[in-house]
């Protein structure tokens, strides 16, 4: 199994300051492979970041991803009050075919 | 516009089955995998298994396999999860969800609003 484990595990941060949220995983991941999402209390995840830096459909280019092999990056440049969530990272491969991050939480200070 | 649509909440009693669904709308349904993910309380994501309703071709995750059932009919759209005797520790929220469909890449670009399964006796 292809464990990720992402940090820190709670960030607190002003709006308009820069968040950067850490998955790294145990073993490497095709950069296709990984993906991240934002879940927002009481709703479903929703898709950020696909093949590890591409946005999905409709989402503001404050959210950037990045890394390659074992360490992946997620940067929300200028935090907005509705970026306060929970994200995770995702990949595909191995056995089970996906698994998540435990999550990291993005907190106002 | 594409949509996930799931059925609503339920509580049951340990034991007791239930089946519970998925209807996708806005794009061709028998062309994309539709994946299960669990949620347990103030807990994180876990992949269940996937479904390609085109076919019914089914893969679980090692955790789940044995654990509960995933189909589909896609002549109306439908997906469904479903367990044959429940215990407390299924008590989660239930999430269907959209695989991106894009050639090389792995990720659920549509997620549903998800499903609250409450077993207590």
């Amino acid at each position: 199994e292809i464990v990720l484990t992402q940090s820190p595990g709670t960030l607190s941060l002003s709006p308009g300051e820069r968040a950067t949220l850490s998955c790294r995983a145990s073993q490497s991941v095709s950069s296709s492979y990984l993906a991240w999402y934002q879940q927002k209390p009481g709703q479903a995840p929703r898709l950020l970041i696909y093949g590890a830096s591409s946005r999905a459909t409709g989402i503001p280019d404050r959210f950037s991803g990045s890394g390659s092999g074992t360490d992946f990056t997620l940067t929300i440049s200028r935090l907005e009050p509705e970026d306060f969530a929970v994200y995770y990272c995702q990949q595909y491969g191995g056995s089970p075919l996906w698994t998540f991050g435990q999550g990291t939480k993005v907190e106002i200070k | 516009e594409v949509q996930l649509v799931q059925s609503g909440a339920e509580v049951k009693k340990p034991g007791e089955s239930l089946k519970i669904s998925c209807k996708g709308s806005g794009y061709s349904f028998p062309n994309y995998w539709i994946g299960w993910v669990r949620q347990m309380p103030g807990k994180g994501l876990e992949w269940m298994g996937i479904i390609y309703p085109g076919d019914s071709d089914t893969r679980y995750s090692p955790s789940f396999q044995g654990q509960v059932t995933i189909s589909a009919d896609k002549s109306i759209s439908t997906a469904y999860l479903q367990w044959s005797s429940l215990k407390a520790s299924d008590t989660a929220m239930y999430y269907c969800a959209r695989h991106i469909g894009y050639s090389g890449y792995e990720a659920f670009d549509y997620w549903g609003q998800g499903t609250l399964v409450t077993v207590s006796s």
